[in-house]
Formats: C-alpha cells, structure tokens, sequence
C-alpha cells in the first residue's frame, strides 16, 4: 500500500524554524513530485511549493521565497519541509502530497496526502 | 498565477439531491490540469477528479466532472450523507499550482 507518513505536530516561538518530514512507502520514491499544501485554521488550502525527488530540484510558491526550503533524501524516501522565521499566521496544518501520472505521462492530481503535521506557533 | 474562483461559497443541500459547484480560472487551464478535491475536519484532502473529468481510483460514479478552458464544474448527482463536506478545485497545469478558495456543501 502507497503511505505518506509525516512528523509529529511542532510547537515553535516566532522567528523560529520547522522541519516537518514526510516518509512515503508502497512505491518508488524518486518516481514523483511531491508537494507540499497547508490550511491555516479555518482557511482553504494554500499550495507551498514543490520537490523533484530524483534530482532535488524544486519551485516554490512566491509567497514563501526566501523562508521555505523542500529537500530529500532518496536513501530512506523522506522529504523534508523547512520553514524559517516562523510567525503567528504559520499557525497551520501542513500536508505533503505526491503528484500521480498515468501511463501517458499525463499529470493525474494530488493522489496520495501524509496526514498533516499541525504547526503551532505563539509566543 | 492563475486565480481559481469557486461559488458559490456555501451550498445547502439535503441528503438525495443534486449539488453543483463551479471553478473560474482567470486564464485558461493547460490541457486540462484541473482537480477537485474534498476536505472534511481533521482529514486530509481527497483527490475525486483529475484532468477536469476523469474520476481517481474508487471515487463512486455519482462524483462527475466536465469543463474545459476557463470554466470547471464538480457536480454530485445524489447527495449522500458522507459528501457533505468543503470542495476545492486546483489547477496544477502552470509552474504555480493553485486552489480554489473552496465550496462548503452543508446539510440544509
């Protein structure tokens, strides 16, 4: 079975950094994208950025340049999202999610979602 | 970026009846990356539909989907009781995916 595990919920002070990671099992890691989305308390979802697996490469959202870094490490099919200068409206769920193709490389959706890691951040 | 504009904002409905939502993008979706999405409290999203028609694995055949270009919309044909819930459409054909502000379809 296809798994996204993430990292336990974080509470961290402002201006601080988060870590969360993402563990996928059930498939080949570096076979697809993997984003990263979070819902703030009662708002909708908001698209963070993306990860290539096999080369590391990624494009992030314009809204977080410059605070938000997407890595991985392909020998144990975790990616990681790092979030610095932490501040209250960051208070928020945050979700990984693999980017689905079918056989004709078509880009099929969203498919597989970790569960969330629920930031916290407050003073 | 493209701008997704679901509505309406709420939509409420009793259990058997027919809900549909609609998606407006501000320019046009490449070859149809458009999803739809279902959020309920606690859980992560749901991917129901890819490529603005074609259902995700196990998605029940009363989820459909139909639109092209600009305008996308999400219709439940009979609403069951577990289908009340907040929808969102994403567009994931640019190099900036981005979603809907969503659509809460509540018990009336």
């Amino acid at each position: 079975q296809v798994h996204l595990v993430q990292s336990g919920a974080e509470v961290k002070k402002p201006g601080a950094s988060v870590k969360v990671s993402c563990k996928a099992s059930g498939y080949t890691f570096t076979a697809y994208y993997m984003h990263w989305v979070r819902q703030a308390p009662g708002q909708g979802l908001e698209w963070m950025g993306w990860t290539n697996p096999p080369n590391g490469d990624t494009n992030y959202a314009q809204k977080f340049q410059g605070r938000v870094t997407m890595t991985r490490d392909t020998s144990i099919s975790t990616a990681y999202m790092e979030l610095s200068k932490l501040r209250s409206d960051d208070t928020a769920v945050y979700f990984c999610a693999r980017l689905s193709y079918d056989s004709s490389g078509y880009y099929s959706g969203l498919d597989v979602w970790g569960q969330g890691t629920t930031v916290t951040v407050s003073s | 970026d493209i701008v997704l504009t679901q509505s309406p904002g709420t939509l409420s409905l009793s259990p058997g009846e027919r809900a549909t939502l609609s998606c407006r993008a501000s320019q046009s979706v490449t070859i149809s990356y458009l999803a739809w999405y279902q959020k309920k409290p606690g859980q992560a999203p749901r991917l129901l539909i890819f490529g603005a028609s074609r259902r995700a694995t196990g998605i029940p055949d009363r989820f459909s989907g139909s639109g092209s270009g600009t305008d996308f919309t999400l219709t439940i044909s009979r609403l069951e009781p577990e289908d009340f819930a907040v929808y969102y459409c994403q567009q994931y054909g640019s190099s900036v995916p981005t979603f809907g502000q969503g659509t809460k379809v509540e018990i009336k």
